[in-house]
């Protein structure tokens, strides 16, 4: 199947700075990216969906100048969490998809980003 | 909105039994549906999908799953375990957000500990 990385694996900052993640598609192109996070015994939520040369769509609740994610290439979206807290410490996943067009097409998941904010 | 509920948390089964995850789902429409499997510093892999057609789809691994829409499930199985089939499982329920795309709602996930 189609491989998806992020980087870094995982991340600790200090509270106040940002962190950038990295999601690649690393052997197909993806024209659509989505960003998850994950706490700690729950599910993924899904935060934004991202289409290549587009602005993200943000999930209810979630604040986009917070989480900026861009999308400017077909194998690269990345995920800025902007002014981090505490409170902002989690797993975050991201997934991609291709072949534009195809119904259901299939989203491939990267390992995920531990970020951890002191 | 869609949900998805996995009423166990945490299931422990020997090697060689059989299992049986539970998945019930709410949806409005007919739903996209799916299973994955997370280990640890992987991505979620998936299991298996159902869109329509046979509502008995086989997987990967030796897994399987039935959807039975009077139930609103998804109930994945397998007729015997592997000690490597230990990991986290969730279920999820698509909602076609344009095109051929989907949103993904997951549900909290059910850990497998398989014994020896």
């Amino acid at each position: 199947g189609a491989v998806v990385s992020q980087h870094p694996s995982w991340v600790i900052c200090k509270s106040g700075t940002s962190v950038k993640i990295e999601c690649r598609s690393l052997d197909f192109q993806a024209t659509t990216m989505f960003w998850y996070r994950q706490f700690p015994k729950q599910s993924l939520m899904l935060m934004a969906t991202s289409n290549e040369g587009s602005k993200a769509t943000y999930e209810q609740g979630v604040e986009k100048d917070k989480f900026l994610i861009n999308h400017a290439s077909l194998t690269l979206s990345t995920l800025t969490v902007t002014s981090a807290h505490p409170e902002d410490s989690s797993f975050y996943i991201c997934s991609a998809t291709g072949l534009a067009g195809v119904v259901g097409n299939e989203q491939f998941f990267g390992p995920g980003t531990r970020l951890t904010v002191l | 909105a869609q949900s998805v509920t996995q009423p166990d948390i945490h299931i422990t089964v020997s090697e060689g039994a059989s299992l049986e995850l539970r998945c019930n789902y709410s949806y409005g429409a007919t739903p996209y549906l799916f299973w994955y499997v997370q280990s640890p510093g992987q991505g979620l892999q998936l299991l298996l999908k159902y869109f329509s057609g046979d509502t008995l789809v086989q997987g990967i691994k030796g897994f399987e799953a039935e959807f039975k829409r009077s139930q609103s499930s998804f109930n994945l199985r397998k007729p015997s375990v592997h000690w490597s089939d230990a990991a986290e499982y969730f279920c999820a329920v698509g909602k076609n957000s344009g095109g051929s795309n989907y949103k993904l709602t997951f549900g909290k996930g059910t850990l497998l500990t398989v014994n020896p």
